[in-house]
């Protein structure tokens, strides 16, 4: 059974980090491009970022309005994948999903609130 | 970037009765490899969303067969041929030709 459980979560100030991860299990995680997709309370989703396999370099992809601030890895040998947030900002606050590429798979979710 | 536009916004529907969201991009969803990457998802409330349907017409395993999914460039149909109770929640399009977007979402429930 494929399962994706997202850690992390909690409050964090403006202009503060937090790193999310992702542990994945049920499939050949190596093989497979993860990506993240939020969701703010009471809104719809956005797509936030994606990693490729090392097979096909292992390079992400952000949407614009995290670029530069954050920043998606991976560590096969753990079966997990991370999102490092750096300077966050209030409009960061949501409700993170961990996701194959594909989107057949979500986890449950982490929630990040950033208030002062 | 390519914008997702659902209509409607919110669909009410009664027991038994057919039910139909549309989705429009603003380019054509049709990748350089002849597919369309559009995809439905489903969230019930207070869950994770959930694959209904992929590039455009496939419909996951799992999935009843009163949903069904239609459409091609441009202009994209989710149907439900008879609403039950369990259908409750928010419907979202999401075009992965270029890069990835999502509709708004439209929010199905019962009269």
């Amino acid at each position: 059974e494929v399962q994706l459980v997202e850690s992390g979560g909690g409050l964090v100030k403006p202009g503060g980090s937090l790193r999310l991860s992702c542990a994945a299990s049920g499939f050949t995680f190596s093989d497979a491009w993860m990506s993240w997709v939020r969701q703010a309370p009471g809104k719809g989703l956005e797509w936030v970022g994606r990693i490729k396999r090392k097979t096909d370099a292992g390079t992400a992809d952000y949407a614009a309005p995290v670029k530069g601030r954050f920043t998606i890895s991976r560590d096969d040998s753990e079966n997990t994948v991370f999102l490092q947030m750096n300077s966050l900002k209030t409009e960061d606050t949501a409700v993170y999903y961990c996701t194959t590429e594909s989107y057949d798979y979500w986890g449950q979710g982490t929630l990040v609130t950033v208030s002062s | 970037d390519v914008v997702m536009t659902q209509s409607p916004l919110s669909l009410p529907v009664t027991l038994g009765q057919p039910a139909s969201i549309s989705c429009r991009s603003s380019q054509s969803l049709v990748y350089s490899d002849g597919n369309t990457y559009l995809y439905w998802f489903q969230q019930r409330p207070g869950q994770s969303p959930r694959r209904l349907i992929y590039k455009v017409s496939n419909r996951d395993s799992g999935v009843p067969d009163r949903f069904s999914g239609s459409g091609s460039g441009t202009d994209f149909t989710l149907k439900i041929s008879r609403v039950e109770a369990e259908d409750v929640g928010v419907y979202y399009c999401m075009q992965g030709t270029h890069w990835r977007t999502f509709g708004g979402g439209t929010k199905v429930e019962i009269k």
